[in-house]
């Protein structure tokens, strides 16, 4: 099956310098890749998605990048906020295997303000 | 729309018993799924539904069944509870495979 990768576990950075989360996939199959965010003791939200025909893709201060060729996506986050602080999750699934989603071990993100 | 929920919030086993842990969704989508969500190993598919009537398993089902006998409702049951069953528990739907999945609050449970 289709194992994720994520890193790194952990991430401190300055409010208002960039995060950037890193996720490999295994399976070229994979054509769907959502981040979520999950803050303590809160369920796991969508933050951003990206297809496989899309290379980039931005909504506000989030940016995810898909390079298929490695197998590799990114979420980027500009200008962090204290409230950005958060588990972050990457996740990969493809089309032919029901609804299964693979999912990454998490980033802890925090930002010092 | 009350979206994912799922009951109960919090669970106290002991080992070998049995329990059923409910959720139900108000969107009207097709596709359904449970994890568990241990510390460092991020969310694992236990089972999933493509439809009512429609189950199959994920990456770690041993100890756990479902059934989805209606769109709505999708009930995860502990047959003899272990304590590596201790975890916190999500289900989560979306309209079609390979779609933003939304996510209930969460059960979490410790097996003793």
């Amino acid at each position: 099956g289709e194992n994720v990768e994520q890193h790194p576990s952990t991430l401190s950075v300055q409010e208002g310098d960039s995060a950037v989360i890193k996720c490999t996939y295994s399976d070229s199959a994979s054509n769907y890749f959502p981040w979520y965010k999950q803050e303590l003791g809160k369920r796991p939200q969508l933050i951003i998605d990206i297809r496989s025909n899309v290379g980039e893709k931005k909504d506000q201060r989030i940016a995810v990048t898909l390079n298929k060729t490695a197998k590799h996506f990114s979420l980027h986050i500009t200008e962090t906020q204290p409230e950005d602080s958060a588990v972050y999750f990457c996740a990969a699934s493809r089309p032919d295997t029901g609804n299964q989603f693979y999912f990454g071990t998490g980033t802890s993100l925090t930002v010092i303000p | 729309n009350a979206g994912v929920t799922q009951t109960p919030k919090f669970q106290v086993l002991k080992t070998g018993q049995s329990m059923t842990l409910q959720c139900a969704q108000d969107m009207n989508h097709e596709y359904m799924s449970w994890y568990r969500q241990d510390p460092g190993m991020g969310l694992r598919l236990i089972h999933y539904s493509v439809g009512a009537g429609i189950t199959d398993q994920g990456e770690v089902p041993n100890g756990y069944n479902v059934s989805r006998s209606t769109t709505e409702d999708f009930p995860l049951r502990l047959l003899s509870a272990a304590p590596s069953q201790t975890s916190v528990y999500f289900c989560a739907s979306s309209y079609k495979r390979s779609a933003p999945q939304f996510f209930g609050p969460g059960t979490r449970l410790t097996v003793l």
